[in-house]
């Protein structure tokens, strides 16, 4: 099983261009994540999908959409991209936590997209 | 989602035991404790998780106080590999929140 892919791994993009990072999962989890990292910070959600069909917010959205395509997918798309974005994209997936059993459910993360905007 | 609070760094020699503590004295009663570590720019990699008891697995160790406010992460022989962040986040939903974690070096 290749557990999380992201692509692409690397990615130069000119101010005000746009792009899709894509997230491709194979362990039929439900939830799915987008987090930013910036150079010796932690992670920051910036959006998440619980179940197939939903989306929401995280901590830091603006400037970004998100796209639960299938079960499988999600997309992370940066309409205007701009230099504050340079950061590198983590995806990840979970089971969810349904009903009254919240937690107890690791996740899974991909190997990152290093995205760089000039 | 409780915050947590860890040391910023840490040091461990080789072989030894690296006993990582970390605060939520906030943490909810529904709320788990996870712990997660990132080698270099990689993603991060989950180690372990607990509720209320301690926890044991290939990897670690979790022992969580008895009334939740605190945690510890051990590694039982610590290796040069084992020099990573190590993440402690409390949380019981979907918005899992990363802090700054700790910078653990393993030293021979």
């Amino acid at each position: 099983n290749a557990g999380v892919t992201q692509t692409p791994k690397f990615q130069v993009l000119k101010t005000g261009q746009s792009m899709t990072l894509q997230c491709a999962q194979d362990m039929n989890h439900n939830s799915m994540y987008w987090y930013r990292q910036d150079p010796g910070m932690g992670l920051r959600l910036i959006y998440y999908s619980a179940s197939e069909g939903t989306t929401d917010k995280g901590e830091v959205p603006n400037g970004y959409n998100v796209s639960r395509l299938n079960k499988r997918e999600f997309s992370l798309r940066l309409e205007s991209a701009a230099p504050s974005q340079t950061s590198v994209y983590f995806c990840a997936s979970s089971e969810s936590r349904t009903g009254g059993e919240l937690g107890g459910t690791e996740a899974f993360f991909g190997q990152g997209t290093r995205l760089t905007v000039v | 989602d409780a915050k947590t609070t860890q040391p910023t760094s840490m040091d461990c020699a080789e072989g030894r035991a690296a006993n990582l503590p970390c605060n939520h004295s906030t943490i909810s009663g529904n709320e788990y404790v996870y712990w997660y570590r990132q080698i270099h720019s990689q993603g991060p990699q989950y180690i372990i998780h607990g509720l209320k008891n301690n926890e044991t697995n290939e990897m670690a160790s979790l022992i969580i106080t008895e009334d939740r406010k605190s945690s510890t992460l051990i590694l039982p022989h610590a290796t040069l590999r084992d020099t990573a962040v190590y993440y402690c986040i409390v949380t019981g939903g979907f918005k899992t929140i990363f802090g700054a974690g700790t910078r653990l070096f393993v030293k021979a």
